[in-house]
Order: structure tokens, then sequence, then C-alpha cells
């Protein structure tokens, strides 16, 4: 049964870069699924999704974050990651990674404040 | 920006059925699969159901999932207390490159 564990910090302050990392334990994050995802919440608020990698390293974005987002993979670590540029009160919410769009991570909160 | 619109809220009876409803466009809804999320309190979101009416392994057979045109529901039969969630369609929009949208979400409440 595969298992997703978002990890990064807790507080950003505007302005800066969110960095986020994923783990993908186990299984494999080059085989099976061809691709993996990021969706934030923020609270009380609906879903909203960020983009995905495929394991070639090919990305989406959502059009809406596109200039500020950048989606990696690291095979080796079986890892993959999400940096968030220019951070605003806005990016405050839940994050959680996923495979495909069919399983997700517990997520983690992240609160943009100086 | 949510473009999958949902009604805030459902209720029902134990015993019930409940049905709701997602409502989108030809670029999203209308051309692609529909895929329901349900999410408990404080937990992250569980897929329902899949490719507009399948179901994962272990998803009982209450729930249900349709769709017509631009449209899609979501039927849980037989409510139960543990049903008592938030309930959020998805689709992808436009094309297969993205992006994946979201519905507005309900809440399910059980009386």
């Amino acid at each position: 049964q595969v298992q997703l564990q978002e990890s990064g910090p807790g507080l950003v302050k505007p302005s800066q870069t969110l960095s986020l990392t994923c783990t993908v334990s186990g299984g494999s994050i080059s085989s099976g699924y061809h691709y993996w995802s990021w969706i934030r919440q923020p609270a009380g608020k609906a879903l909203e999704w960020i983009g995905r990698i495929y394991t070639s390293g090919s990305t989406n974005y959502n059009p809406s974050l596109k200039s500020r987002i950048s989606i990696s993979v690291d095979t080796s670590k079986n890892q993959f990651s999400l940096k968030l540029t220019s951070v605003t009160a806005a990016d405050t919410a839940v994050y959680y990674c996923g495979r495909a769009v069919d399983y997700w991570g517990q997520g983690i909160l992240v609160t943009v404040s100086s | 920006q949510s473009v999958l619109t949902q009604p805030p809220s459902a209720s029902g009876t134990p015993g019930q059925r409940v049905t709701i409803s997602c409502s989108g466009s030809s670029s999203n809804i209308g051309s692609t699969y529909v895929y329901w999320y349900q999410q408990l309190p404080g937990s992250a979101p569980k897929l329902l159901i899949f490719r507009n009416n399948q179901r994962p392994s272990g998803v009982p057979d209450r729930f249900s999932g349709s769709k017509s045109g631009t449209s899609a529901s979501l039927a849980i039969s037989g409510l139960r207390s543990e049903d008592e969630a938030d309930y959020y369609c998805a689709a992808w929009d436009d094309s297969l490159s993205g992006p994946y949208v979201f519905g507005t979400g309900t809440k399910v409440t059980v009386l």
C-alpha cells in the first residue's frame, strides 16, 4: 500500500518561496502510476489543483499559478517536490501531495505570515 | 476559483437517499470523466468515484455516480452517520493537460 508524506516548513514569510517535498513509500515512484500531483485547500474553502509531474519529468500546472510554480521529481529518493515563489497570505493552506488524482497524503499546513 | 458548481449543503436522515449535483461546462464535465471525493473533517480527500461511475476497491456500493451532458451527480443511498462529510466533484478542464478543476463542495449532514 503506497503512502505519501508531505514535509517542509509550516511557516513561510511573505514574498519568500514555499518548498515542500512528498516522500513516497510502499512502492517505487517510477512504477505503476504515471504522474504525481499537488493540491491545496485554504481553511474552510474548496480544493485547488496546483499541478502534476510525470515520472518522465514533464509537468502541467494550474494556469492561475503557473508563473510561480515549479514541480520536480527525484526518482532516486522516491520523492517529488513543489516550489511556490513570491507567496502571500492567500497561499496559506493545507497542501496535499497525491498519486495521480486518486490518493492523497495527509496534508501539511503552510502559513504565510511575517 | 472553482469552475464546477455544487449546492453548499445537503442533508438526510439515516437510511435516506441523498443526491449531490455538480454543474460544469462543455470544456470539463461535458468532455471528460468526472471524479468524486469524500473529505471527512480534518482528513485528506478520499476518492469515491472515478470515470463517472466507477468505485475504487473498498468504497461501498451505497455510493454511485452518474453523468449527463455537462452535469454529474453523486448519490448516497442508505445514508449513515459516518457519511457526514464534505463532498467534491472534479474533472479535467479543456484537455487532459489540465487544469484539474474541483467543485465548490457540498456539506452532507446526517440529521
